[in-house]
């Protein structure tokens, strides 16, 4: 079984404030890392999926980076909003799998 | 509007009940999926199906068993087998093996309570 690690589990962000959190994943055998939202009571929403190193995506006030050779990808919020509170987890593709394993999720919660 | 929908939202079991969840798209995707999450824990993968009459086993499929004989539709029975079934079930399909760039697509979810 892979390991897929997200840190922090949770973090609480004064509105306004901007913010990033991290997902670990396996270094070998790479193919892409996805970046999901989920709102309580909603279904998990795509943000992106990410394929190569270096990669670089921006999606509004959140983005994200990848680095496949270490194997981390950071996401970031700018200007934190109440709408940003979500878990948001990743997950990492395995080499011609197309089979996703996520992480457990970093739980953000924006303090207007 | 294209989506996938699982059902029933809630649903409660007696010990020992089979169980089958629904899980419905119509995205025209080949490949679906079935995760469940458990308090603390992230997303495991239960079943996968990349085409229509065919499926593997995920991370955690002891207990569990699926059908695809189409495309649209990819239900999972719980079984008796299964030793702790009370979980939040996550439905999800994507366009088709290989192309990774879309993401994957879920439903809202089912949360089984078994007493």
């Amino acid at each position: 079984i892979l390991n897929v690690e997200q840190s922090p589990q949770s973090l609480h962000v004064q509105e306004g404030d901007s913010t990033n959190f991290t997902c670990s994943f396996p270094s070998s055998n790479f193919y892409a890392l996805h970046w999901y939202r989920w709102e309580t009571a909603k279904s998990p929403e795509a943000l992106f999926v990410m394929t190569l190193n270096g990669d670089e995506k921006k999606k509004g006030r959140i983005s994200a980076t990848l680095n496949t050779k270490e194997g981390y990808s950071y996401l970031y919020i700018k200007g934190s909003q109440p709408e940003d509170s979500a878990t948001y987890l990743c997950a990492f593709e395995l080499a011609a799998g197309n089979k996703l394993t996520f992480g457990g999720g970093t739980r953000v919660l924006v303090k207007p | 509007d294209g989506g996938i929908t699982q059902s029933p939202k809630y649903l409660f079991r007696k010990e020992g009940q089979n169980v089958t969840l629904s899980c419905e798209q119509n995205l025209n995707h080949d490949a679906m999926y079935w995760y469940r999450q458990d308090p603390g824990q992230g997303l495991r993968l239960i079943y996968y199906s990349q085409i229509v009459n065919d499926f593997q086993k995920g991370d955690i499929a002891e207990g569990y068993s699926v059908s695809r004989e189409k495309k649209e539709s990819f239900p999972l029975t719980v079984t008796s087998a299964q030793k702790n079934p009370t979980a939040f079930y996550l439905c999800a399909s994507s366009i088709e093996p290989g192309r990774p760039r879309y993401g994957y697509t879920f439903g809202s979810g089912t949360r089984l309570t078994v007493v």
